[in-house]
């Protein structure tokens, strides 16, 4: 079965400064989705970013960017220019590839991210 | 997003009774999964769909049932509630779309339902 570890309970960054979530995983698949999600305290779950395992280039959406290294299982989300309104909860998630699959997401248990101002 | 809604959106129960919550999409979604939310676990599968009257159990399944009679609502039934069901829920329809030449597939949640069982 697979798994997500996201190490780090907590984290804390300076507004305008660069932080970097750790996520890990592990599996025998060689084919999956990875995915970052952010849950401010409305509780809505906001996909961020996704990563297919088939892709080098590691995926950016304006300030988000991803650090996939496949070998070592890692994918890390990096924040660039830390605001006030990035201080919410981030997970982050797996999902197989593939028909045989159930097509549901596989989450780590969060990272709480503030910001200081 | 992505025209779903989860009803109700707070209920407070006693152990023992019966609860159902319904999610409901309009974007004719295949699939749909429900989650439930605890401190400390992240997010974990309960049941999911693969269509009309098709459904099967996820990680956490025990104390629930689910039912899909139309494609629009995906209804989770705890039939007699426990203090342990005590949860945040969330359904979530997969939803595909088109990334170049690729079909991309990615979930959207709900807005999510806090159920608390006294």
């Amino acid at each position: 079965a697979q798994t997500v570890t996201q190490s780090q309970p907590e984290m804390s960054v300076q507004e305008a400064e660069t932080v970097t979530l750790s996520c890990t995983y592990d599996t025998s698949e060689s084919d999956y989705y990875l995915f970052w999600y952010k849950q401010p305290p409305s509780r809505q779950m906001i996909l961020v970013i996704r990563q297919e395992a088939y892709k080098q280039q590691n995926a950016t959406e304006n300030r988000f960017s991803v650090n996939f290294q496949k070998a070592a299982k890692s994918f890390s989300l990096k924040i660039s220019d830390s605001q006030l309104g990035d201080a919410v909860m981030y997970f982050c998630a797996y999902r197989s590839w593939g028909r045989g699959s159930q097509g549901n997401l596989i989450f780590g248990k969060g990272t709480k991210l503030s910001v200081k101002p | 997003d992505a025209g779903i809604t989860q009803s109700p959106r707070h209920k407070v129960t006693e152990t023992g009774t019966p609860v159902t919550l319904r999610c409901h999409q309009t974007e004719n979604h295949r699939y749909m999964y429900w989650y439930r939310q605890d401190p400390g676990h992240g997010l974990r599968l309960i049941h999911y769909s693969y269509g009309v009257k098709d459904t099967d159990k996820g990680e956490v399944s025990d104390g629930y049932s689910v039912s899909r009679s139309k494609t629009e609502d995906f209804l989770l039934t705890l039939e007699s509630a426990t203090s342990s069901q005590t949860s945040v829920y969330f359904c979530a329809p997969r939803t595909g779309r088109l990334a170049g030449s690729d079909v991309t597939y990615e979930q959207y949640f709900g807005p999510g339902t806090r159920l608390t069982v006294t």
